[in-house]
């Protein structure tokens, strides 16, 4: 159980575009998506937390405009990456965790790669 | 802000040998989180450490919560090829975000 799916593994987009990553919570209900970004070696780097139904809130450094958040449902979450740059090219990575769960109990989806060319 | 000191950043072993990898903060951290990364994929929790002090075991690894509660080593005994992959410690700091090491990389040599 506990499985977070993410579409799409990766992604190549051309700079000035936008890109919409979707995230699914496969068998349970979460409460709380978190979305993050990983540099190549590097260590996750939490860009922001959102709940069902309410704004996203976004990590110091994070421009909201940029990164879209939309938590519509109890399953699905998307990060939109708005008019793209290759310095934007990333792996995100989005965990979903459960309010009954415990706080550290985020389950990760398999990431999405993003190059913007 | 909150930073995890990890170490050593890569470590190439051969098959067989026991592993040993810490972390270490400044602040203090009230759980902590091992974590495995295996390229291309998002982690996924070996083993949480609640106490100060606190040995726990899953399988072939064993972690342990320092008891000033700044640091934390995980420990994988008999590595097998599958162990290869990137290793986090994470700590879940008062507002309930995970903060995440810069990693250990496990490299098996043939």
């Amino acid at each position: 159980g506990a499985v977070v799916s993410q579409h799409p593994s990766w992604v190549i987009c051309k700079s000035g575009t936008s890109v919409k990553i979707e995230c699914r919570s496969l068998d349970f209900q979460a409460t709380t998506m978190f979305w993050y970004r990983q540099f190549p070696k590097q260590s996750l780097m939490l860009m922001a937390t959102s709940n069902e139904g309410s704004k996203a809130t976004y990590e110091q450094g994070v421009e909201k405009d940029k990164f879209l958040i939309n938590h519509a449902s109890l399953t699905l979450s998307t990060l939109t990456v708005t008019s793209a740059h290759p310095e934007d090219s990333s792996f995100y990575i989005c965990s979903a965790s459960l309010a009954a769960f415990r706080d550290y109990e985020q389950y990760f989806g398999p990431g999405t790669r993003l190059t913007v060319t | 802000g909150q930073q995890l000191n990890q170490s050593p950043q890569s470590m190439f072993i051969q098959e067989g040998e026991d592993v040993s990898m810490n972390c270490t903060s400044s602040s203090i951290f009230n759980t902590w989180l091992w974590y495995k990364q295996d390229p291309g994929e998002g982690p996924v929790l070996l083993i949480a450490l609640y106490k100060a002090g606190e040995l726990t075991s899953n399988g072939r690894l064993t972690a342990q919560f320092g008891i000033t509660r700044k640091d934390s080593f995980l420990n994988i005994s008999a590595s097998i090829p599958s162990d290869v992959g990137i290793y986090f410690c994470a700590g879940l700091n008062r507002d309930d975000k995970i903060i995440f090491g810069k990693g250990t990389r496990l490299h098996i040599l043939p």
